[in-house]
């Protein structure tokens, strides 16, 4: 069965610096891999999407990530922290299994903090 | 702003009361979704319509009933509702139900239950 794993509850960076947010994930397929990223008192918003074309991924807000089978990882990654980023971040991937296909499992979420 | 829309964006029910959340999309997407999220935890997946009709009930009590009129509408009837069930309640939708077609969140309705 698929699973993921956010290996950090809390980041915290200063404005400017750069972002790194880890992911693993545990699958006996192919996964597709997403990262989501919600703002206080809003929905999820897709960020990026892993679906076994690229494994350098470019989403948008200058975020990217890469997928690495080998490390089985899919780190979320931006060159320099915005304030406006500052927000909870969730890592998914997509179950391939019976009448869950296509359901999505949720890492715990890592929650973004940038100091100015 | 999202091309979910999620109506009411706040609700506070008694647990005798009977009330529906509603979500609308014009994407064309055939794969619908209600999620129930409490504070600091990521979204439980509660039910998937495709193609409009129920594919998918994570074993969701019968105090919330799931509707989808048409391929663009979903609704989610809610009566006598407990304490436990105030959250937020987050809609979403896809082109269709698979593992490639990533979901696309309404802001949600925040519900209280007293």
């Amino acid at each position: 069965a698929q699973s993921v794993t956010q290996l950090d509850s809390h980041v915290s960076v200063s404005e400017g610096t750069p972002v790194l947010l880890r992911c693993n994930y545990s699958s006996s397929y192919s996964p597709s891999l997403f990262w989501y990223v919600q703002h206080p008192n809003k929905g999820l918003q897709l960020l990026l999407k892993y679906t076994s074309a690229a494994t350098l991924v470019k989403g948008i807000n200058g975020f990217e990530a890469e997928f690495k089978k080998s490390e089985t990882s899919f780190h979320l990654t931006k060159p320099s922290a915005h304030m406006s980023d500052a927000a909870e971040y969730f890592c998914v991937v997509s179950d391939l299994h019976g009448g869950s296909q296509g359901n999505l499992i949720f890492g715990k979420g890592t929650k973004l903090s940038v100091k100015p | 702003d999202t091309e979910v829309t999620q109506t009411p964006k706040h609700l506070v029910m008694g647990m005798t009361n009977k009330k529906s959340l509603k979500c609308e999309q014009h994407m064309g997407h055939r794969a619908m979704y209600w999620y129930k999220q409490k504070a600091k935890k990521p979204p439980e997946l509660m039910f998937v319509y495709s193609y409009e009709k129920l594919s998918i009930n994570e074993s969701v009590p019968s105090r919330f009933s799931p509707e989808c009129p048409n391929s663009s509408l979903l609704n989610l009837h809610l009566h006598a509702l407990q304490p436990e069930d105030s959250a937020l309640y987050l809609c979403a939708s896809s082109q269709n139900h698979g593992p490639n077609s990533p979901l696309h969140f309404g802001n949600g309705t925040r519900l209280t239950v007293t």
